[in-house]
């Protein structure tokens, strides 16, 4: 089953702008993290933000998540083209050591 | 770094053929995984180890074996492989901890299953 949905499923936006991406889940977690796939690679992790946790920052990723909403974003400041990529969010189930991912946000940046 | 590798990037085979997919890691990681993602659907959990010989079944097990006689190797083994079963292949590695662990990830093998 599925955990996390992104939102948007795509998104084209120009060099410099910001992306915003959207995460929700149904379940209690841990943590929620977020992993960018470069076209027919494998994934790369970017950051996790912990249960108890509102925000967090790490260069020009800003991820937030919203316990009581079930939902997360990760948003990309000053984009570049080589941001172009798929960007999944994954959440734990509690006392579990997997990982469920999401769909995945297709971001494209055009230069 | 952590290094995931995995025997093939792409791999062609036909239908009825027993298919052997290798996983290495080099970081001592006592978890590991393997996914397929295919369009639309995302990546989903075929089999996960804790450790060594120890396996369990992920969300779509049906059609997979796995085998772990080393804590660094992790095999996918598609016993009598089908044209459903072409997809991109995914492993990936975590330490076993308190449940915020990373995974990395290999870079994937394409199947293609004629």
């Amino acid at each position: 089953s599925q955990q996390g949905e992104e939102d948007p499923q795509a998104l084209s936006i120009q060099e410099g702008e910001n992306a915003t991406m959207n995460c929700s889940y149904k379940t209690s977690i841990n943590n929620l993290q977020w992993y960018r796939q470069n076209s027919g690679r494998g994934l790369v992790h970017l950051i996790l933000i912990r249960s108890n946790e509102r925000e967090k920052h790490s260069g020009r990723l800003r991820v937030t998540l919203d316990t009581s909403k079930k939902s997360s974003s990760l948003l990309i400041t000053a984009s570049r083209a080589a941001d172009t990529a798929s960007y999944f969010c994954a959440t734990d189930a509690r006392g579990a050591q997997k990982l469920v991912f999401g769909q995945g946000t297709r971001l494209t940046i055009n230069p | 770094d952590v290094k995931v590798t995995q025997s093939s990037r792409y791999l062609v085979k036909r239908t009825g053929e027993k298919v052997f997919l290798e996983c290495v890691q080099d970081m001592d990681h006592e978890n590991m995984f393997w996914y397929r993602q295919d369009p639309g659907l995302g990546l989903r959990l075929i089999y996960f180890s804790y450790d060594v010989k120890m396996k369990e079944k992920g969300d779509i097990p049906e059609g997979y074996s796995v085998s772990r006689e080393k804590k660094e190797r992790f095999s996918l083994i598609l016993e009598s492989a089908s044209t459903n079963q072409t997809s991109m292949y995914l492993c990936a590695s975590s330490l076993r901890g308190l449940g915020e662990e990373t995974q990395y990830f290999g870079p994937g093998t394409r199947l293609l299953v004629l």
